[in-house]
């Protein structure tokens, strides 16, 4: 079965400071993985997915992600955080003849001024 | 842009009450999913619907039922709620004609089981 870890709940940042957040799968062959965003009480939008392709991937909100094989891994970068990035971020996957996603713990990011 | 629509945004329940979750999609999507969302757990599924007609369980099935009413509605209803069940509740749906694609997400209902 497919799974996905995230192993940071809380990552804390300054404004203006680089970010990086993790995320594993656990699946054969190459998955559709999925970066989302939550914002405080509103649902999850998409920032970017990865389906094949160009290992590094550009989404909204200048918002960027790489897929490594070698690691299992599809890590969430941003050069400079803004204070509105602050929300929670979820990496999902769905792999073989599924379609449904399956969702990591999330991340929740906290940007200090 | 409606998008997906849930109601209602807010449930205050006693414990053995029954209600339903109502959600609505405008985007002509084929499948629909209810998830809930508790601290540390990430997204579960509960229940999805492929297309009309059809309903599979998920992952915490357990005190759910659903309904796909038509192409745009799919409703989840709590028959006997528990203290068990407070939580988020997320509707999303997806277009997957052409394969695995993006969800869309309501904005959630917060239940609250007394």
């Amino acid at each position: 079965a497919q799974s996905v870890t995230q192993p940071d709940i809380h990552i804390t940042v300054s404004e203006g400071a680089s970010l990086e957040l993790r995320c594993n799968y656990s699946y054969g062959a190459t998955p559709y993985l999925f970066w989302y965003v939550q914002s405080p009480g509103q649902g999850l939008q998409l920032l970017l997915k990865y389906f094949s392709g160009d290992t590094l991937v550009q989404g909204i909100k200048g918002f960027e992600a790489e897929f490594k094989r070698s690691q299992s891994s599809f890590n969430l970068r941003k050069p400079s955080v803004h204070w509105s990035d602050a929300a929670e971020y979820f990496c999902a996957v769905i792999s073989g003849g599924s379609y449904i996603p399956t969702f990591g713990r999330g991340t929740s990011l906290i940007v200090h001024p | 842009n409606a998008g997906v629509t849930q109601t209602p945004k807010f449930q205050v329940l006693k414990t053995g009450q029954s209600m339903t979750l109502q959600c609505a999609q405008d985007m002509n999507h084929n499948s629909m999913y209810w998830y809930r969302q508790d601290p540390g757990m990430g997204l579960r599924l509960i229940y999805y619907s492929a297309s009309e007609g059809t309903t599979d369980k998920g992952e915490v099935p357990n005190g759910y039922n659903v309904s796909r009413l038509n192409k745009r509605e799919f409703s989840l209803r709590l028959e006997s709620a528990a203290p068990s069940q407070t939580s988020v509740y997320f509707c999303a749906s997806s277009d997957r004609s052409g394969g695995p694609e993006k969800l869309f997400f309501g904005s959630g209902t917060q239940l609250s089981v007394l």
